[in-house]
């Protein structure tokens, strides 16, 4: 069976401290990983999806890696405005296209 | 471009009562079709997917049921709400292909049940 572990479940950063979140996944075949953003009450937002080991993405303050047993995110000086719920989540070959999701970071960064 | 629409956004509704939420998606044909539940302290719960009319997965038995009468309408339905049913229902498309597809999801459905 598929499953996601994200870790730190929560996480307080001063604005520009940079940090890393956590994904550990056991998947029998891995058809991609994906990283999304929740802010509160709203549905997630798609950030990255990782392939194969190795692999990295960015976008503005973030950085997405992938090895065969987990995924970081990283978050490079951050501000006030990356406070968010960011969840990964994967996809295997051998349970359709559907997602399995981790239970999400809850980041907030501080002035 | 592609948008997904889900309503309502808020549902307070008694024990018993029964539940109907709807989902639709625009500006693409024959899309992957889910339903996932957030409930507080937990992760996105896979609950029903469609990979077309009148095809439904379930993942999780529960005290609900889904269906899909056109090829981008998909409703999620209860006869009878359970206290435990309350949550924050998520419904989604993504594209058919060999791919890893990415999901895109509408803005939520908050159901408490009283």
């Amino acid at each position: 069976e598929d499953q996601v572990t994200q870790s730190p479940e929560a996480l307080r950063l001063q604005e520009g401290e940079s940090s890393s979140l956590n994904c550990s996944y056991t998947v029998s075949g891995l058809r991609g990983l994906f990283w999304y953003r929740q802010d509160p009450g709203k549905g997630p937002e798609f950030l990255f999806t990782l392939y194969s080991a190795g692999e990295e993405k960015e976008k503005e303050r973030l950085k997405a890696t992938l090895t065969k047993k987990e995924s970081f995110l990283h978050i490079t000086a951050p501000k006030p405005e990356d406070s968010a719920t960011y969840l990964c989540a994967v996809q295997a070959y051998d349970s359709g296209y559907a997602l399995n999701f981790g239970k999400g970071t809850s980041l907030l960064v501080t002035p | 471009s592609q948008t997904i629409h889900q309503w309502p956004a808020t549902l307070v509704q008694p024990v018993g009562s029964p539940l109907s939420l709807e989902c639709t998606v625009e500006g693409t044909s024959n899309p992957n079709l889910y339903w996932y539940r957030q409930a507080a302290g937990r992760g996105l719960q896979l609950l029903f997917y469609s990979v077309g009319i009148g095809q439904i997965s379930s993942e999780v038995p529960q005290n609900l049921s889904a269906s899909r009468p056109q090829d981008r309408q998909f409703i999620l339905s209860s006869k009878k709400l359970l206290l435990s049913d309350s949550g924050f229902y998520l419904c989604a498309w993504s594209p058919t292909g060999s791919g890893a597809n990415v999901l895109t999801f509408g803005a939520g459905s908050r159901l408490t049940v009283l």
